[in-house]
């Protein structure tokens, strides 16, 4: 079983949709949960950084964590086609601990 | 958040030579910095983490002799390819993770070897 599963889609949504991205998780030592977004040929940019369980939102971004059943998951709201990019998750048991990566989901918003 | 500097953002080099990508965080001090290669609609691949002052660990499978790292101050890491080959072309990613917070990105250098 890989550390960090994420289908890597593509997704297709039309403007004004809510996006929803998931991935899932074996280590139980990780703490520190991430999304990125990356948009073709650019580093990527973080989205939402979250500790431990619970939500986070951030305008039109929201963040969950469930570690118990050991699922992350991100939500755009009121999508647009700026959004279009891959959308990485990742996450790290803390310290100076490498930072294990989802596949990315490649979004694109449809105008 | 912090700032996270790479360069050169693309490099065209003939094969056989060798080129160098500099990583630096333009804020904050990096004990440890990352190295990661990306092939077209892949996630990041870690090749090596870079510590300060001693030795990088590379990951299972990457050629230290290849992929040189040096990371000789806290806020200067960088990579060298050396001979490089067309089946080095890749997208290469740095970051760096001050303890206990998120990592930031550098922009990534797009290698192309001729």
């Amino acid at each position: 079983q890989k550390e960090v599963e994420q289908d890597p889609g593509p997704l297709s949504v039309p403007e004004g949709a809510i996006v929803s991205l998931n991935c899932t998780y074996s280590n139980s030592a990780f703490q520190y949960f991430m999304w990125y977004r990356q948009y073709s040929r650019k580093g990527p940019e973080l989205l939402m950084y979250t500790y431990s369980s619970g939500n986070k939102e951030d305008g039109r971004f929201t963040a969950q964590v469930d570690k118990s059943s050991k699922y992350i998951s991100l939500f755009i709201r009121d999508s647009q086609p700026s959004d279009s990019a891959t959308y990485l998750c990742a996450m790290s048991a803390g310290g100076n601990n490498r930072l294990a990566f989802g596949k990315g989901n490649q979004v694109v918003v449809i105008p | 958040g912090a700032v996270v500097s790479q360069h050169p953002s693309r490099v065209i080099c003939k094969s056989g030579t060798s080129v160098k990508i500099e990583c630096r965080s333009l804020d904050f001090q990096a004990t440890t910095m990352f190295w990661y290669r990306q092939f077209p609609k892949q996630s990041l691949m870690l090749m090596a983490t870079s510590n300060e002052g001693s030795k990088a660990t590379y990951e299972q499978g990457v050629e230290k002799d290849k992929f040189l790292i040096n990371h000789a101050s806290l806020t200067l890491s960088t990579l060298t390819v050396t001979s490089a080959h067309p089946e080095d072309s890749s997208f290469y990613i740095c970051s760096a993770k001050p303890p206990n917070t998120e990592a930031f990105f550098g922009q990534g250098t797009r290698l192309t070897v001729v």
